[in-house]
């Protein structure tokens, strides 16, 4: 069965302290991996995918099959990365069907 | 270019009822997917219609059911309103072919009383 699973709810961190927001995935196959970021009172955006291998807003994930896991990673939290943050599985092909992981908050205090 | 867009934005049902919303994709994009977000099971994927074809379904009762019309706009509807069906719908657009980026509405806030 396809799913994803980030096994914390909230995670805290004070600014300037490294953040890794854990995600683990379950597919026979070969995944397509993307984090999605929503903002308050804003709507749920993409934040990166595996393929592109790019670093966004400092963030970057790498897709490691071997655990089957693709955590996001951030050296130095700044406030405002506090968000919602959504690991999600596509199956290649299948354009439109992501399928999330629960989410977890992140908060960054000053 | 404009995003998705979904209407209305806030509604309030009774028990019974049934419910219609409205999404509009970006120009461009055939690909149309629903989304029901809860505090409870998070984001589950409804549906994904493809040039007015329904191409995927999630794993939810036939209350609920869509249709994609030729200009790509979607809506989608939910008969015999429970109070679980209270929610967040997301709508999303992407473009055709795999490896491109969905893109999210702001959704419609469903309250069912």
């Amino acid at each position: 069965a396809q799913r994803v699973t980030q096994p914390e709810k909230l995670l805290s961190v004070f600014k300037g302290a490294p953040v890794e927001l854990k995600c683990n995935y379950s597919y026979s196959g070969s995944p397509e991996l993307f984090w999605y970021v929503q903002y308050s009172r804003q709507r749920l955006q993409l934040l990166l995918r595996h393929i592109s291998r790019e670093s966004i807003k400092g963030f970057t994930a790498d897709l490691n099959k071997g655990e089957t896991s693709f955590h996001l990673k951030k050296p130095f939290a700044q406030e405002e990365d506090s968000a919602m943050y959504y690991c999600a599985l596509g199956v290649p092909g299948n354009t439109g069907k992501l399928i999330f992981g629960q989410g977890t908050t992140l908060q960054v205090k000053p | 270019k404009a995003g998705v867009t979904q209407t209305p934005r806030y509604l309030i049902k009774t028990r019974g009822q049934q419910v219609t919303l409205s999404c509009s994709p970006i120009s461009g994009h055939r690909s149309v997917s629903w989304y029901q977000q809860t505090p409870g099971q998070g984001l589950q994927f409804l549906f994904e219609y493809f040039s007015e074809t329904q191409r995927n379904k999630g794993n939810f009762p036939g209350r609920f059911s869509g249709r994609q019309f030729s200009n790509s706009r979607s809506e989608m509807n939910v008969s015999t309103l429970e109070l679980g069906d209270s929610a967040l719908y997301l709508c999303a657009s992407s473009g055709s072919g795999s490896g491109n980026t969905i893109y999210f509405g702001e959704g419609s806030w469903l309250t069912v009383v």
